[in-house]
């Protein structure tokens, strides 16, 4: 079982490069979400979707682009890099929470991002 | 505005019992979820509360008190692979997970 599968999973970028987080899940899950993992801080979302062609944003969006042509994919697409993206980000899945279900989420194993 | 705290950092022994502690604030409350993650890796689901009272699953325990805002993580026969950080999310009134920042758990022998 493939689950969530992010890559790359590390990746050094200059500042203003553009690059794109890949994120598939095999498991027919309609919430995808992408976090980002700070020290000392929470995870914090930065856009999220309920099913293919649906996006919204989350606490952090700006700087990030999503989009969600299939329920298995859901790339996170970084337009003019900042040493402040520097960071752990995180694809997460679940059914989708609305219904009979706890919703617990199923992450991918991480993308490590440097930007300098 | 929406908070979960929770300590930065714990020390407990080899076989012993520790317990992690959670206050929120938030705006709804649809659940709190406890997730275990091993450093350099993703965060686990462990545990999840909606109603009052204690969730048990084998050495590992949650208890919730929605009147206080107020649950526990409670980690019994502590193992070395134990250590590792427990993060705190609470799910609110439109089904967005607040996470708190994670207490690091140390485990000694």
């Amino acid at each position: 079982n493939a689950g969530v599968t992010q890559t790359p999973k590390f990746q050094v970028l200059k500042t203003g490069q553009s690059m794109t987080l890949q994120c598939a899940q095999d498991m027919n899950h309609e919430y995808m979400s992408w976090y980002r993992q700070d020290p000392g801080m929470g995870l914090r979302l930065i856009h999220y979707s309920v099913g293919a062609g649906i996006t919204d944003q989350g606490e952090v969006p700006n700087g990030y682009n999503v989009s969600r042509s299939t329920t298995e994919d859901f790339p996170l697409r970084l337009l003019s890099a900042a040493p402040s993206q520097t960071s752990v980000y995180f694809c997460a899945s679940s059914p989708r929470p609305y219904r009979v279900n706890t919703g617990e989420l199923f992450f991918g194993e991480g993308s490590r991002l440097t930007v300098l | 505005g929406q908070n979960i705290d929770q300590p930065t950092e714990m020390t407990a022994t080899e076989g012993a019992i520790v317990q992690i502690n959670c206050t929120y604030q938030t705006s709804g409350f649809n659940g709190l979820f406890w997730y275990q993650q091993h450093a350099g890796e993703a965060p686990t689901f462990l545990s999840y509360n909606v109603l009052d009272g204690l969730e048990e699953k084998g050495r590992f325990s949650s208890f919730l008190s929605r009147s206080k805002g107020y649950s526990y993580l409670l980690l019994k026969e502590l193992q070395m692979k134990d250590s590792a950080s427990y993060l705190c999310a609470v799910r609110d009134s439109n089904y967005q997970l607040i996470w708190g920042a994670g207490t690091k758990l140390i485990i000694k022998p």
